[in-house]
């Protein structure tokens, strides 16, 4: 079956630098692959995706890259900002299901 | 919209008792339904998912069960919880069977085992 590594586990920047979450899959069918963020408490919200026919991704200051050759995608969050702190999920999705990454944890310094 | 309802929201059950968590899905017919348990500071396991009415796919061998007696509804049971069902668990729902459609959860259950 399909495995995501992500990492780092934690991470924590200062307010206004920009922050990068890593994930690696292994199964090469995968074709789609979300990131979600995770609040204390609260499920887990879709805040970008990308599929298997596009390289990179933006919406405003989140960007997802994916390099299928090497099965490894990125988040990247930039000018970081102190309520962008959570928990943060990437997945690798294939024939309907998702495995998810085991998290990382994000902290903004104000 | 499409809205993704779970109850409770909280729960504290002693080892032994049955469980029954509930999940109702609105806006949306003939969902993808999919129970995830999140572990204290770990990722999500998906236990179970269901692409229609009596139709159910396990997972991982366990202790619980899932039942879709509706379109939007789906739920989770025990026959007898174990402290290791202790958890976040989460429902979500997708669309279709094609690989790449997005997956929306809900706000969760906090299910303690005493």
């Amino acid at each position: 079956g399909e495995n995501v590594e992500q990492h780092p586990s934690t991470l924590s920047v200062q307010e206004g630098d920009s922050a990068v979450i890593k994930c690696t899959y292994s199964d090469s069918a995968s074709n789609y692959f979300p990131w979600y963020k995770q609040e204390l408490g609260k499920g887990p919200q879709l805040i970008i995706d990308i599929r298997s026919n596009v390289g990179e991704k933006k919406d405003q200051r989140i960007a997802v890259t994916l390099n299928k050759t090497a099965k490894h995608f990125s988040l990247h969050i930039t000018e970081t900002q102190p309520e962008d702190s959570a928990v943060y999920f990437c997945a690798a999705k294939v024939a309907g299901k998702s495995t998810f990454g085991d998290g990382t944890t994000l902290t903004v310094k104000p | 919209s499409q809205t993704i309802h779970q109850w409770p929201a909280t729960l504290v059950q002693p080892v032994g008792s049955p469980l029954s968590l509930e999940c109702t899905v609105e806006g949306t017919s003939n969902p993808n339904l999919y129970w995830y348990r999140q572990a204290a500071g770990r990722g999500l396991q998906l236990l179970f998912y269901s692409v229609g009415i009596g139709q159910i796919s396990s997972e991982v061998p366990q202790n619980l069960s899932a039942s879709r007696p509706q379109d939007r509804q789906f739920i989770l049971s025990s026959k007898k919880l174990l402290l290791s069902d202790s958890g976040f668990y989460l429902c979500a729902r997708g669309q279709g069977t094609s690989g790449s459609h997005e997956q929306y959860f809900g706000p969760g259950t906090r299910l303690t085992v005493t």
